[in-house]
């Protein structure tokens, strides 16, 4: 299967600071990415879609200036949080979409435990 | 609104048991399903596709589909305690990439 790395798969930071995930599809190119957000005990919610070349599409409730999207290769996607707080804690995961015909496929990242403190 | 219903489980069977795990959705446009497996604290991992009416074997893991039913569900023969975890069921429509995932079913599997 392909695969999708994360970094850093886990990060502590103080309140106010911005933290940059990174999002890495290692074998294959992807022109599309998504990043969601899991709480504890909770469903996976998609938070965005990030496509190559282009701006972020969000997800209703989803604040664009607070939750950074740059996806400039066919590789790679970041998340930034900007101002943390506490309330971001939580499990960001990436996916990244693999085109094949009717196989097309999401495969994940391990994800980032971000900790505001 | 897409929805995806799986019943939240806990559902528990003893080791060596088959566990079968039922996914129903609510738009016939839906094209491509999928199994994903989160075991605690970790992201999902694709366990299988399926998009065609049908059986899919692969290994332990059987899915099955049924476009006219509106159903989609995964066998897991000869369960183990290692395939404890949350199984989501995941479609997506043709022409797009967004998956629609449904809340999930827990699988507990007592040795």
């Amino acid at each position: 299967g392909a695969v999708v790395s994360q970094h850093p798969s886990w990060v502590i930071c103080k309140s106010g600071t911005s933290v940059k995930i990174e999002c890495r599809s290692l074998d294959f190119q992807a022109t599309t990415m998504f990043w969601y957000r899991q709480f504890p005990k909770q469903s996976l919610m998609l938070m965005a879609t990030s496509n190559e070349g282009s701006k972020a599409t969000y997800e209703q409730g989803v604040e664009k200036d607070k939750f950074l999207i740059n996806h400039a290769s066919l590789t790679l996607s970041t998340l930034t949080v900007t101002s943390a707080h506490p309330e971001d804690s939580s499990f960001y995961i990436c996916s990244a979409f693999q085109t094949s015909g009717m196989a097309d496929t999401q495969y994940f990242g391990p994800g980032t435990r971000l900790t505001v403190l | 609104q897409k929805e995806v219903e799986q019943n939240s489980g806990p559902l528990s069977v003893p080791e060596g048991a088959i566990a079968s795990l039922n996914c129903t959705y609510s738009d016939r446009g839906s094209q491509s399903f999928f199994w994903y497996r989160q075991y605690s604290g970790k992201s999902p991992e694709l366990i299988m596709f399926i998009y065609s009416n049908g059986d899919k074997e692969d290994g332990r893991f059987t899915a099955q589909l049924n476009k006219a039913s509106q159903y989609v569900s995964l066998l897991i023969r000869d369960s183990q305690p290692s395939d404890s975890a949350t199984y989501l069921c995941a479609v997506m429509n043709s022409g797009y990439s967004t998956l629609t995932f449904g809340k999930g079913t827990m699988l507990l599997v007592s040795p």
